[in-house]
């Protein structure tokens, strides 16, 4: 069975430092594109960033590129967010998420989430 | 970036009705639009993709059709269980991958 368990998440002022993290279990964690997507309650996801399969292809949303960095290490089976100049705007649910085995491919598993709040 | 626009935005429905949810896409997607299923507390949980084919454990009552710019969701005969926040997203020209902004079944 394919599990995915996000932590980090936490309180943080504007300006602040996080890293998220994913622990996956249950599929061949070496060979899948992985995502984070984020969301505020009330409304519809947001994809934030994903990462191919040996972390040689990496992609942003505009408005996380250059303050927030995704990463993975294949041996510990693991996917990481980290997120720098946090603003009030990345208040929001985060979910780690399996993509497939190339980018033109639907979210397949979620997380459960890991809450981060951006507030002073 | 892609569109994604969902209709309507409530859909009140009773059980063992047929539900029809909209999702309209501002260019062409071909058929990379998957729908998922939002319960609250719970993330999403992925229904169909590539426009038309059940994911492991989508009941046959669920049921996609469209490409291009316009896709359905059917929902044959609601069951209890059906009332829940359905989104639309595509995957076809990336990044980012976008979703609609939701259709809520609730109960009539």
């Amino acid at each position: 069975e394919v599990q995915l368990v996000d932590s980090g998440g936490d309180l943080v002022q504007p300006g602040g430092s996080l890293r998220l993290s994913c622990a996956a279990s249950g599929f061949i964690f070496r060979s899948y594109w992985m995502s984070w997507v984020r969301q505020v309650p009330g409304k519809g996801p947001e994809w934030v960033a994903n990462i191919n399969q040996d972390g040689s292809e990496r992609h942003y949303l505009d408005s996380v590129a250059g303050r927030f960095t995704i990463s993975r290490d294949n041996a510990d089976n693991s996917m990481f967010l980290q997120m720098n100049s946090l603003r009030v705007e990345d208040t929001a649910v985060y979910y780690c998420a399996r993509g497939g085995p190339w980018g033109t491919y639907p979210t397949v598993h979620w997380g459960q989430g890991t809450v981060v709040t951006v507030s002073s | 970036e892609v569109v994604m626009t969902q209709s309507p935005a409530t859909l009140p429905v009773s059980p063992g009705e047929r539900a029809t949810l909209s999702c309209r896409a501002s260019q062409s997607v071909s058929t990379n639009l998957a729908w998922y299923q939002q319960k609250p507390g719970q993330p999403p949980r992925l229904l169909i993709y590539g426009a038309s084919t059940r994911a492991a454990n989508t009941p046959g009552r669920f049921s996609g059709s469209g490409s291009g710019t316009e896709f359905t969701l059917t929902i044959s005969s609601l069951q209890s269980e059906d009332f829940a926040i359905y989104y639309c997203q595509q995957y076809n020209k990336w990044p980012p991958y976008t979703f609609g902004q939701g259709t809520k079944l609730e109960m009539k």
